[in-house]
């Protein structure tokens, strides 16, 4: 099974400023022959599902604000906010749809500073 | 427009039964993957599985800790998938999502509660 695991558990930034998490599987999650990353980042806010943001790593979900974008390839992803928002303030996930199980790392809580 | 509204959570005894609907529309369901996905209180997402449609022989994966315990079916003629529970404990007391993850498609999630 493919573990992915998120850095760090919880992050402070304060707003306007950058935040980065990270994401780490423990096996590749790149189809090579069709050059694609199975890996997708949600944010989700308390009540709520979660919300896709990116998928095959770095493709932004129609609507979402360009303040967000995925990096990576293999086995380490990132998700950048480039200047973070109140609205921002959630626990975002990474999710390996490669091979199944799928899995999520543990999420990483978003804080304002 | 989309939608995924799951029923059929409830308070279960432990090692009951229990079963969860999801009915979807505003996509063409048949030619769609579905998956459940959990989330325990204050914890974090936990994928559960998936059951792929027929031109993918309707195939079917689970996470180890419901294997031979919990069954996704699905009724393309109802455009409804199934998530049959049963011997269920204690630790899967969740929220319960019905999802296409891959496009951002997401329920509300209905809550199921193991507990004498």
């Amino acid at each position: 099974d493919i573990v992915m695991t998120q850095s760090p558990d919880s992050l402070a930034v304060s707003l306007g400023e950058r935040a980065t998490i990270n994401c780490k599987s423990s096996q590749s999650v790149l189809d090579s022959s069709k050059n694609k990353n199975y890996l997708a980042w949600f944010q989700q806010k308390p009540g709520q599902p979660p919300k896709l943001l990116i998928y095959w790593a770095s493709t932004r979900e129609s609507g979402v604000p360009d303040r967000f974008s995925g990096g990576g390839s293999g086995t380490d992803f990132t998700l950048t906010i480039s200047s973070l928002q109140a609205e921002d303030v959630a626990v975002y996930y990474c999710h390996q749809y490669y091979r199944t199980p799928c899995s999520f790392g543990q999420g990483t809580k978003l804080e304002i500073k | 427009e989309v939608q995924l509204v799951e029923s059929g959570g409830g308070l279960v005894q432990p090692g009951g039964s229990l079963i969860l609907s999801c009915a979807a529309s505003g996509f063409t369901f048949s030619g769609s993957a579905m998956h459940w996905v959990r989330q325990a209180s204050g914890k974090g997402l936990e994928w559960v599985g998936r059951i792929r449609s027929k031109t993918d022989n309707y195939a079917t994966a689970y996470i180890s800790s419901v294997k031979g315990r919990f069954t996704i079916s699905r009724d393309d003629s109802k455009n409804t998938s199934y998530l049959q529970m049963h011997s269920l404990q204690a630790d899967d007391t969740a929220v319960y999502y019905c999802t296409r993850p891959d496009v951002g498609d997401w329920g509300r999630g209905t809550l199921v509660t193991v507990s004498a």
